[in-house]
């Protein structure tokens, strides 16, 4: 069946414009996760939607980061006025998410964004 | 709070030699374990997972993990490796009550033929 998708796969922009990535999980998985992934830095956490709670935004590093979900699929994350430092590969992830965090998490291929 | 320690940045090995890549842990309660590797441009895939049980963990590509409760250790093995096998790899942890998985900063496995 189909996998985590993301979109897109490549973006630049410059610096103090707006973006938005979407992420399209895989079907029936109710919990959907994203990361940030810079150089070195590994994986780190933004943001956790299940089901119809509310979403964990423990992650998000500043308030220019948001992201949505809607109907319980499609999300899309929104970093406003983009600098620099925000330059990384954003994955997202779905799971099951049966309580317990045992269900393993599911990535996408990722969106790779460049501020100039 | 829970943390993952990949003390090596890279680990090398030659062909046809077992491999290692260690992972240390910390985390309040049981833990549940997790390895993903990824591909130059890729998603990251998963590759095992340890929530209890047998503490050896067979997973895909011929990969295995053993938990080491005592030691606070999930590293990663291969009995031979394969040129095919470089790759990033992470190591996970989460646990009872977290909702997130944390992640390791990752090791590069590097195999020449």
């Amino acid at each position: 069946g189909a996998g985590v998708s993301q979109s897109p796969s490549n973006k630049v922009t410059e610096k103090g414009k707006d973006v938005e990535l979407r992420c399209d999980p895989i079907s029936g998985h109710t919990a959907l996760y994203w990361y940030r992934q810079s150089l070195g830095q590994g994986l780190e956490f933004l943001i956790y939607f299940q089901g119809n709670s509310a979403p964990d935004k423990s992650g998000l590093p500043s308030d220019r980061f948001s992201a949505e979900r809607t109907g319980g699929s499609v999300s899309t994350l929104t970093i406003q006025r983009t600098q620099q430092e925000d330059s990384a590969v954003y994955l997202c992830a779905s799971s099951l998410a049966r309580r317990g965090l045992t269900d393993t998490q599911y990535f996408g291929p990722g969106t790779r964004l460049t501020v100039l | 709070a829970q943390s993952v320690a990949q003390p090596e940045d890279q680990v090398n090995v030659a062909e046809g030699n077992p491999l290692t890549v260690k992972c240390t842990y910390s985390v309040s309660g049981n833990p549940y374990l997790f390895w993903y590797v990824q591909y130059p441009n890729r998603g990251l895939q998963f590759l095992l997972k340890y929530i209890t049980g047998d503490n050896l963990v067979k997973g895909s590509y011929g990969f295995e993990a053993e938990f080491n409760k005592s030691q606070t250790s999930f590293h990663l093995k291969k009995p031979s490796a394969l040129v095919s096998d470089s790759a990033l790899y992470f190591c996970a942890v989460s646990g009872p009550g977290y909702s997130t998985l944390t992640f390791g900063k990752g090791t590069m496995l590097l195999v020449s033929p």
